[in-house]
This record gives C-alpha cells, sequence and structure tokens, in this order.
C-alpha cells in the first residue's frame, strides 16, 4: 500500500547549523507534499508545500526540494534557532490540490537546536 | 476566528463504554478528517469526508465510525473502545490542501 518513510527520526543540531528530513513516497500518483512541525502539546501546523509540478520552493528559512523520479523530497532549515525545536512530519498526496480523502504521513523527526 | 475545535480535549474510560469525540469547523471547509498519533508511528488517517453525507476510510478504520450530517461537524465515534485504541487524536479540515488540525483529545482506554 501506500507509504512515506521519513529519515531521521531525531536529529540534534547545533544552533545556526542547518538541519535536513528527508522522506520517499511510495505511489507515483502523489503529487502533493506538504510539510508539518509540531510543538510539545500542540497541533501539527503547516509550514510549507510543494505540488509536483515544481521541483523546489522556498520561504524564508525553510526550503523544500522535491524529486519526483526518485520519489523523495526533503525539508532543509538553514540557520537554526532554539524555537525550530519540535516533531516535523512530512507527507504525501495523491491530488496536486491536496483537498483528497487521503494524506500518507511519515513517522515524524524530532529535531533539537541546541543554544 | 477560524479554528477547528474538539471535545472533549481528555477523556479516560473504560473498556466496552461507547464514547463520541466531537469535532466542528467555522471555515465552511468541505473536507474533514480524525487521525490518530501513536509515539513512533506519526499520524495515520482513521477516516476522512469529502463532503456531507460523503464518507470514506482511511488507513485505521477499525474500531471507529463516523458521521457527517452537516458540513460543519465531524464526530468520531467508538462503539466499544479498547485498550489499543488509547492515543491522541486529531480532526482536521482543509478547503485546499491545507490541513486546519483541532487541538486534539486524548483518550486513554483502561
Amino acid at each position: 500500500g501506500e507509504n512515506v518513510e521519513q529519515h531521521p527520526s531525531t536529529l540534534s543540531v547545533q544552533e545556526g547549523d542547518s538541519a535536513v528530513i528527508k522522506c520517499t513516497y511510495s505511489d507515483s500518483a502523489s503529487n502533493y507534499f506538504p510539510w508539518y512541525k509540531q510543538e510539545l502539546g500542540k497541533r501539527p501546523q503547516l509550514i510549507i508545500d510543494i505540488r509536483s509540478n515544481v521541483g523546489e520552493k522556498k520561504d524564508q528559512r525553510i526550503a523544500v526540494t522535491l524529486n519526483k523520479t526518485a520519489k523523495h523530497f526533503s525539508l532543509h532549515i538553514t540557520e537554526t534557532q532554539p524555537e525550530d525545536s519540535a516533531v516535523y512530519f512530512c507527507a504525501a498526496s495523491p491530488s496536486s490540490s491536496g483537498n483528497t480523502g487521503k494524506l500518507i504521513f511519515g513517522q515524524g523527526t524530532t529535531l533539537q537546536v541546541k543554544p | 476566528e477560524a479554528q477547528v475545535t474538539q471535545n472533549p480535549r481528555y477523556l479516560i474510560t473504560v473498556t466496552g463504554k461507547k464514547l463520541t469525540v466531537t469535532c466542528s469547523q467555522n471555515m465552511n471547509h468541505e473536507y474533514m478528517s480524525w487521525y490518530r498519533q501513536d509515539p513512533g508511528l506519526g499520524l495515520r488517517q482513521i477516516y476522512y469526508s469529502m463532503n456531507v453525507e460523503v464518507t470514506d476510510k482511511g488507513d485505521v478504520p477499525e474500531g471507529y465510525k463516523v458521521s457527517r450530517k452537516e458540513k460543519r461537524n465531524f464526530p468520531l465515534i467508538l462503539e466499544s473502545p479498547s485498550p489499543n485504541q488509547t492515543s491522541l487524536y486529531f480532526c482536521a479540515s482543509s478547503f485546499s490542501g491545507d490541513r486546519f488540525f483541532g487541538p486534539g483529545t486524548r483518550l486513554t482506554v483502561l
């Protein structure tokens, strides 16, 4: 069945360094890829998303890249700050709008940014 | 204020005692869904609804029921809860892409 694998499960970086989280997906029909950030005790919130017609998208210190041939996408956070510490989830959906029944999440990455 | 609300936020119950977790959104979104979150497993979809009276199973529907009689509400029903349904539950709504999550319901089944 459809599957999204996310790595690493935990990531510890020094403040100011970059962090990279990678996901692979199994369903080649997937063409919407959101990333969510979940702070401790809070709900997941969308931080960035990408659709299959683009290879990269940036929003300030956050960027996402997509390689449809290899079926993987990555989240890049530059100049990390302590407030970036959270659990990050990738997801894949077989619809360009994302407004479909299916959204498959990865297992999550706990990012710790040390001051 | 645009929001998704869930009730209750915390619930401790016993095996077999039917319960309902309510979810309501005020954004007129057509799409709503339920997820459960367990350590190391991420968020797994239980059920989703594309519109009123249209629902479908997600990845882990066993032991759960839903209904969508009105656009704003999407309750999750556990007819006979079991301990393996102890989890953190999130409701979400969406219009196009971005899913707005509710605050979560932490359920413990003894």
